[in-house]
């Protein structure tokens, strides 16, 4: 198994610029999420998935769009990118929910907003 | 909103020394889950606590749950250069749920 996979890891992008980060697991969870990493800020959660079709917002979702139409992927979408969403981002999914599960995260992809 | 306070945010120690750190919640909490992130890598599971008092080590690190279910400790031991990281503690937030909260991380330096 590979587990969780985020690509690209490192981007640098222009302010407006658009993209999607990848994020694929095989491991059959159907629980998936994303959390940006700031300094000193933690780890916070921006959308998760408790399945396929279901998407719901975290802690900091404005700016980040996310769909989920397959168990194994989840990608999370910058729209316009601002130098404000400058960050480390994770995927993490657990085989069921958050609140009782280990989280499995991938290895981060690290965005540069000009 | 609810909050998972970790103190301190930094320590750093002298190799051999021992120290706990602290996690602290303002709701009760369903399991309490510690997380490890080496520098540059990616949060790695350490250990679940369920149990109201629950008690468990791995190798010489311990962790505790608080009776109440709102805070949790880590104590190591002996402290080692290889335990430098940041440690996070993240609690499930409304009887498992899918809300895990995160602390703001304790960053371990270590003094060889």
């Amino acid at each position: 198994n590979a587990g969780v996979t985020q690509t690209p890891k490192f981007q640098v992008l222009k302010t407006g610029q658009s993209m999607t980060l990848q994020c694929a697991q095989d491991m059959n969870h159907e629980y998936m999420s994303w959390y940006r990493q700031d300094p000193g800020m933690g780890l916070r959660l921006i959308h998760y998935s408790v399945g396929a079709g279901i998407t719901d917002q975290g802690e900091v979702p404005n700016g980040y769009n996310v769909s989920r139409s397959t168990t194994e992927d989840f990608p999370l979408r910058l729209l316009s990118a601002a130098p404000s969403q400058t960050s480390v981002y994770f995927c993490a999914s657990s085989y069921e929910g958050a609140g009782g599960e280990t989280q499995y995260f991938g290895p981060g992809t690290r965005l540069l907003v000009l | 909103g609810q909050q998972v306070m970790q103190i301190p945010q930094y320590q750093h120690v002298q190799e051999g020394e021992d120290f706990t750190t602290y996690c602290n919640s303002s709701t009760t909490l369903s399991n309490i889950q510690w997380y490890k992130q080496r520098p540059g890598g990616h949060p790695v599971f350490l250990i679940q606590l369920v149990k109201s008092g629950e008690v468990k080590k791995q190798k010489r690190l311990t962790f505790q749950f608080g009776e109440a279910k709102k805070n949790s400790s880590l104590h190591i031991t002996a402290t080692q250069t290889t335990d430098v990281g940041t440690y996070f503690c993240a609690g499930g937030i409304g009887g498992g749920s899918e809300k895990l909260v995160f602390g703001k991380g304790m960053k371990l330096t270590v003094n060889p």
